[in-house]
């Protein structure tokens, strides 16, 4: 059971926008920043977003984040085939004294 | 280019210890705060153990406190993770992540591809 709460799957069109949630409660999202990871089994994860709204250089404008509150989402429009991947959420928590994932969001481009 | 390849993974017996390694290139080493990152095949991303810049300061996660040991190595560049008393719910890939600057990471801004641990008799 994961301390940050995601849908195990999403799916959308080529060209559709989606969006992914993440849920947790003050110790974590309510009182720290928010980052999403791309995920590819086998792969290295890949930084999408970061101090909740924030983009690394690389990373498309298609991929944005925002927070309120003790939750958080991971949008994507213009949506490729390519965006095929797992997603996860992460926080830091400050009762467990370390960074907390989310359970991962398998996402299908239909 | 960052690069971050881990090392030292296999098959180990329930009880028994295996070192995981993470070399580390592209970017000044002593700089950055690293951590572990595991993930059980077909499960989610689990944060396992953090070091600071000069390894003054560490922290597990209470799956693994008492049981496993962060450690780097600044002449090496090197990253390592002792792993002692595994038990078969530490089966998973380890991931070496780099924390975006020197002390608690917020985000973990470059990663290893991974290595497998299967802990079996």
């Amino acid at each position: 059971q994961s301390v940050l709460t995601q849908p195990p799957s999403a799916s959308g069109t080529p060209g559709q926008r989606v969006t992914i949630s993440c849920s947790g409660r003050s110790s974590n999202i309510g009182n720290n920043t928010v980052s999403w990871y791309q995920h590819l089994p086998g792969t290295a994860p890949k930084l999408l977003i970061y101090s909740n709204d924030e983009r690394p250089s690389g990373v498309p404008d298609r991929f944005s984040g925002s927070k309120s509150g003790t939750s958080a989402s991971l949008a994507i429009s213009g949506l490729q085939s390519e965006d095929e991947a797992n997603y996860y959420c992460a926080a830091w928590d400050d009762s467990l004294n370390g960074p907390v994932f989310g359970g991962g969001t398998k996402l299908t481009v239909l | 280019e960052v690069q971050l390849v881990e090392s030292g993974g296999g098959v180990v017996r329930p009880g028994g210890s295996l070192r995981l390694s993470c070399a580390a290139s592209g970017f000044t080493f002593d700089d950055y705060a690293m951590s572990w990152v595991r993930q059980v095949p077909g499960k989610g991303l689990e944060w396992v153990s953090n070091i600071n810049w000069n390894g003054s300061k560490t922290g597990y996660a209470d799956s693994v406190k008492g049981r496993f040991t962060i450690s780097r190595d600044t002449a090496k560049d090197s990253l390592y993770l002792q792993m002692n008393s595994l038990r078969a719910e530490d089966t998973a890939f380890y991931h070496c992540a780099r924390g975006e600057s020197w002390g608690i990471p917020s985000y973990f801004d470059h990663w290893g591809q991974g290595i497998l641990v299967t802990v079996s008799s």
